[in-house]
């Protein structure tokens, strides 16, 4: 079983659509928890860290359940400008990427 | 404030050579990571070095291995070339070796072995 694992997509969404993506990891002592956002041919950016409690920054919700042993981020009101891929990460010593789900938003 | 920057950008080696890539931190950061991203993967983790040592390896096969230098900027060599190591190799800067420290990625080189 893979330590991280996404759906890899893509998923085609309309603009100003709510797309969600889950990942789960197999380590249940894992630390710590991100989602990244990787553009064609560009390297990762951090776009939030996912907190027990459950996290918001504008249009983007992460959620955590440790007990399931998932994360998920939701996407509101989607732009063009979201088409991308999200890599989730899980710390355990060391940061696990990974292998991302492909996000495509049209108008 | 000067980002995370890697040369070269883009590598044809063949089979069985070697490799060095280069990597310059972000200004400030003191540790650096590197990772492997194969096509369609999310970048696997190789190793990360701090203050000048190893600290911390990923199932990677000792043909893989790194240097840091006082000011805190780092290679990457891969001896032996084979086909299965072409791929984007990202090196990652942070502040501290903290586990979860925020990563800042530079934009790769793109290495193909033919």
């Amino acid at each position: 079983r893979k330590e991280v694992e996404q759906d890899p997509g893509p998923f085609n969404v309309p603009e100003g659509a709510t797309v969600a993506f889950n990942c789960t990891y197999s380590n249940s002592a894992s630390q710590s928890f991100f989602w990244y956002r990787q553009d064609c041919r560009k390297e990762p950016k951090l776009l939030m860290s996912v907190y027990s409690s459950g996290n918001e920054d504008g249009r983007f919700t992460a959620q955590l359940n440790r007990a399931s042993q998932y994360i998920s981020l939701l996407i509101r009101d989607s732009k063009l400008s979201d088409s991308a891929t999200y890599l989730c990460v899980v710390n355990f010593q060391k940061l696990v990427f990974g292998t991302g789900t492909r996000l495509l938003v049209s108008p | 404030e000067t980002g995370v920057t890697q040369s070269p950008t883009h590598l044809i080696k063949t089979r069985g050579q070697q490799v060095t890539l280069r990597c310059s931190s972000q200004s400030g950061h003191n540790t650096v990571s590197w990772y492997q991203q194969a096509l369609g993967q999310g970048p696997q983790f190789i190793f990360q070095y701090y203050r000048e040592e190893e600290n911390g390896r990923g199932n990677f096969p000792p043909r893989f291995s790194g240097l840091q230098f006082p000011n805190y900027s780092s290679e990457l060599n891969v001896n032996a070339l084979e086909l299965d190591d072409s791929a984007l190799y990202l090196c990652a800067s942070s502040l501290g070796n903290r586990q979860g420290a925020t990563l800042h990625f530079g934009n790769g080189t793109r290495l193909t072995v033919t």
